[in-house]
């Protein structure tokens, strides 16, 4: 299989505090993890694209000093949402590809952050 | 950069029939179109997807068809059931460079199957 795990499921912070999540590949290597944000209704927006070992890809319009990405093995991402404000609330959901694999996505189960 | 349009974005149907949901994407380069299902509050999974070198696939009561030079490709569902509402999402994958490939996702489709 293909199995990508997400922590944590749920988060309830207060404004200005920093959130971090993490998106792991169970039983396979990810050369590449995708972040996404999902608001309700709507479809996932890509924010940024984490290679192993480098810096991040981020997509127009998403801060880079907001949403610190590091992907530090082959198997594990994180997201780390700093100084959240109540905008930041919305699903947030990884995916990762196989290394060496073809272009299949495996979803996290997604993080649920409010920031009250 | 590509851009993915799906319709319809709500889609209604009695049990037991088909549904058919289509998307066009804007740059030819894109070579992978997965198609994925998204239950309330839970993540995609992936259901079918297809390669830019086939035109259509099947798998059981899922199918996916592609016209490359119409730039559209389909997902249709036959003898829908009621597990079968959820939100679809259909996808266009276009290498980036170095490696890496990005996806670009339709805006969604919520079908409800009617028992």
């Amino acid at each position: 299989g293909a199995v990508v795990s997400q922590h944590p499921s749920w988060v309830i912070c207060k404004s200005g505090t920093s959130v971090k999540i993490e998106c792991r590949s169970l039983d396979f290597q990810a050369t590449t993890m995708f972040w996404y944000r999902q608001f309700p209704k709507q479809s996932l927006m890509l924010m940024a694209t984490s290679n192993e070992g480098s810096k991040a890809t981020y997509e127009q319009g998403v801060e880079k000093d907001k949403f610190l990405i590091n992907h530090a093995s082959l198997t594990l991402s994180t997201l780390t949402v700093t100084s959240a404000h109540p905008e930041d609330s919305s699903f947030y959901i990884c995916s990762a590809r196989r290394a060496g694999g073809p272009e299949t996505q495996y979803f996290g189960p997604g993080t649920r952050l409010l920031v009250l | 950069g590509e851009n993915v349009e799906q319709h319809p974005s709500t889609l209604s149907v009695q049990e037991g029939d088909s549904a058919v949901i289509k998307c066009t994407y804007s740059d030819s380069a894109s070579n992978y179109f997965p198609w994925y299902k998204q239950e309330l509050g839970k993540r995609p999974q992936l259901i079918i997807d297809i390669r830019s070198n086939v035109g259509e696939k099947k798998d059981q009561r899922i199918a996916v068809t592609l016209n490359k030079t119409a730039k559209h490709f389909s997902l249709h569902i036959t003898e829908t059931q009621p597990e079968d509402s959820a939100v679809y999402f259909c996808a266009a994958t276009l290498y980036s460079g170095a490696g890496s490939y990005q996806l670009t996702f339709g805006k969604g489709t919520k079908l409800s199957v009617i028992p």
